[in-house]
Parts: structure tokens; sequence; C-alpha cells
């Protein structure tokens, strides 16, 4: 298994401005996502965030609102850019320690954040 | 493209009851299936998973869950709930080395 740890936990923001979402797991892993949790709802993949290169964003995120480093295998950032309250979700890192179809990924505890 | 349905938004059950939470999926592939439990203000806790062989699966907390190739689901079951059971449930799927793809969950209601 891994311990993934996320910071900040929560944060109450003002629109326009930007949040830098850290997340640190215990062990090297194979790969880091992102995703998001808007209220009352499932979870939605941002990015695959890749070592070293640019990250893989899904359909409907990109790279100017949610830009997204990894600059080794235990660490990754997230930054959710120029805010608004619709931005205002759970943001949740998650791993794969190996890059295998049977592994099993592990979460965060997450970042809740608000946009005023 | 996979694709997950928890056709239930809600499940009530009284304590010492036995519950289900249905799962059905769609994949291209082999499925890798996986359930997850979320309790309030944390992350996701990860259940149990379908890889391959029995297709009785055991997990954490008394869970487990049946895979059913033929109707494409994976319901998760527990003999007798528990209070403390109650939290909101997710059904996942993986076919190939992808993420997961999520249901929309499930909220779980253990009833003293």
């Amino acid at each position: 298994s891994a311990v993934i740890s996320q910071k900040p936990s929560r944060d109450i923001c003002q629109r326009g401005t930007s949040l830098t979402i850290q997340c640190q797991v215990d062990s090297q892993v194979t790969m880091m996502f992102w995703y998001r949790q808007q209220p009352g709802q499932s979870l939605t993949l941002i990015a695959t965030a890749n070592q070293g290169s640019e990250a893989t964003y899904e359909s409907g995120f990109v790279i100017d609102k949610f830009p997204i480093s990894r600059p080794n295998l235990t660490f990754s950032t997230l930054t959710v850019s120029n805010m608004s309250p619709e931005d205002s979700s759970i943001y949740l890192c998650s791993v794969l320690p190996q890059r295998l179809e049977s592994d099993t990924q592990y979460f965060g505890p997450g970042t809740r954040l608000t946009v005023l | 493209a996979q694709s997950v349905a928890q056709p239930e938004d809600q499940v009530n059950v009284a304590e010492g009851n036995p519950l289900t939470v249905k799962c059905t999926y769609s994949v291209s592939g082999n499925p890798y299936l996986f359930w997850y439990v979320q309790y309030p203000n944390r992350g996701l806790q990860f259940l149990l998973k379908y890889i391959t062989g029995d297709n009785l699966v055991k997990g954490s907390y008394g869970f487990e869950a049946e895979f059913n190739k033929s109707q494409t689901s994976f319901h998760l079951k527990k003999p007798s709930a528990l209070v403390s059971d109650s939290a909101l449930y997710f059904c996942a799927v993986r076919s190939g080395n992808t993420p997961l793809v999520f249901g929309k969950g499930t909220r779980l209601s253990v009833i003293a």
C-alpha cells in the first residue's frame, strides 16, 4: 500500500486567486493522478501527472487552469488557477504504485476547496 | 470506453440485516473491479477488488463482492450491517493500464 498526504487539507479562497495543492507519498510510485469531487458528485479524473514531462489532461481540463508538476516519484502539485465558485470541490491525489492492471489505486485524504 | 453504473443513490438497511450495494460495468477488455468507501470528510478507502479467479471476493470490514460476468455486475455485500458502515460507497473499473473510472456513488445508511 501507499500512504498519501495532502496539503492543505482545506482552504477558503477568493475568486480570481490561485491555490497550489501538494501531494506527498511515502514511497516511490509509478503513476500519480488528480481527481475532482464536486459537492454530492462522483470522482472525475483531471489529469495524470507524469514525471519529468507535461501532465496528460482529460477532456474538459486544460493546463492553463490546472497546471500540474511532478518533479520525482513521490511528489506532485496541482494548482487551481484564477478560481471561481465553480471550482469549489474536493481535490484528491491518487497513486498507482506499479504499472499493473491489477494494482490497487490509493487515495489521499483530499483538499476541500471553497471559493467565495 | 469504460463505465460504471450504481443504480441506487441511497440504500437504507436496519442494523444486523444483510446489505447489498449494486454495481454494473461496461468495458471492452478484461475488467478489474474495485470498491471504495468514503466516510465524511475523509478520502477514499480501498475495500476490495476483483482481478481474476474466484468470483466471490472478500475484503475489509467483513465486506465481500460477487463478480458476475454474464450480468456484468459486481455487487457489494455484507451479511450483517453495522451503524458504522454508514458511508458513501463507490464502485470503480479499469481495463488496461488506465486510471480508475468511478460510478456516481451510493450512500448507505444503516439504522439502529
